[in-house]
């Protein structure tokens, strides 16, 4: 257990809706980071948040936002959803570039 | 777009076996860090070298890191069926602040 937790688990939305992601940083990171994982592959780095504020952004449309909270827990929300956006969705939680917290991830599938 | 890329794609052992997952980067890094994947749940940290040290153990794993080479290697020592999963290297870079995953090695170990 590392104390990141993300809900829910699994989703099943229509192309074209839009989608709200949660995760639960362990305590006492400050950082929170959002990665996708298709089939096959490994995570890509969506954006990370730092006290609240974006803190990078990876190769990723502006309809994938995101929003951190003061107690620094954190939501990904994407907007008009396209079937490749069918994916894990992986929270991690960290204190600067040290090893990063997992949480069991949000399977989202887009029909 | 992946940094990292390991070798071998898919790797099958018996218990008791090695084995050796390599993988190689493209720009400097911060630190590097191994990470198990179990039938796409979420990552488990293994371990984290950082660009200043050359090998580290925890243990039955063994990692080593060659920064003149941009490469890295884990060794998982008298493999159990348990070990199955996907292993994933991932690089924190000097600057800047996300993870940067490599495609990952599929280990089976067979009992």
């Amino acid at each position: 257990e590392t104390g990141v937790t993300q809900s829910p688990t699994h989703l099943i939305k229509t192309r074209g809706q839009q989608v709200t992601l949660r995760c639960s940083s362990q305590s006492g990171h400050n950082t929170v980071s959002w990665y996708q994982q298709a089939l096959g592959q490994g995570p890509q780095f969506i954006f990370q948040y730092y006290r609240e504020e974006e803190n990078g952004r990876g190769n990723f449309p502006p309809r994938f936002s995101g929003l951190q909270f003061p107690n620094y827990s954190s939501e990904l929300n994407v907007n008009a959803l396209e079937l490749d956006d069918s994916a894990l969705y992986l929270c991690a939680s960290s204190l600067g570039p040290g090893q990063a917290f997992f949480g069991q991830g949000t399977r989202l599938t887009v029909v | 777009s992946q940094q990292g890329e390991e070798d071998p794609q898919a790797l099958s052992i018996q218990e008791g076996e090695n084995a050796t997952m390599n993988c190689s980067y493209k720009t400097s890094i911060n630190n590097l860090q191994w990470y198990r994947q179990n039938s796409g749940r979420g990552l488990v940290h293994l371990i984290l070298i950082r660009s200043n040290e050359r090998e580290k153990h925890s243990g039955r794993l063994r990692v080593t890191l060659d920064t003149s080479k941009k490469s890295s290697s884990l060794l998982i020592t008298a493999s159990r069926a348990a070990d199955t999963a996907s292993y994933f290297c991932a690089t924190a870079a000097v600057y800047g602040n996300k993870l940067v995953f490599g495609a990952g090695t599929i280990l089976r170990v067979k009992s």
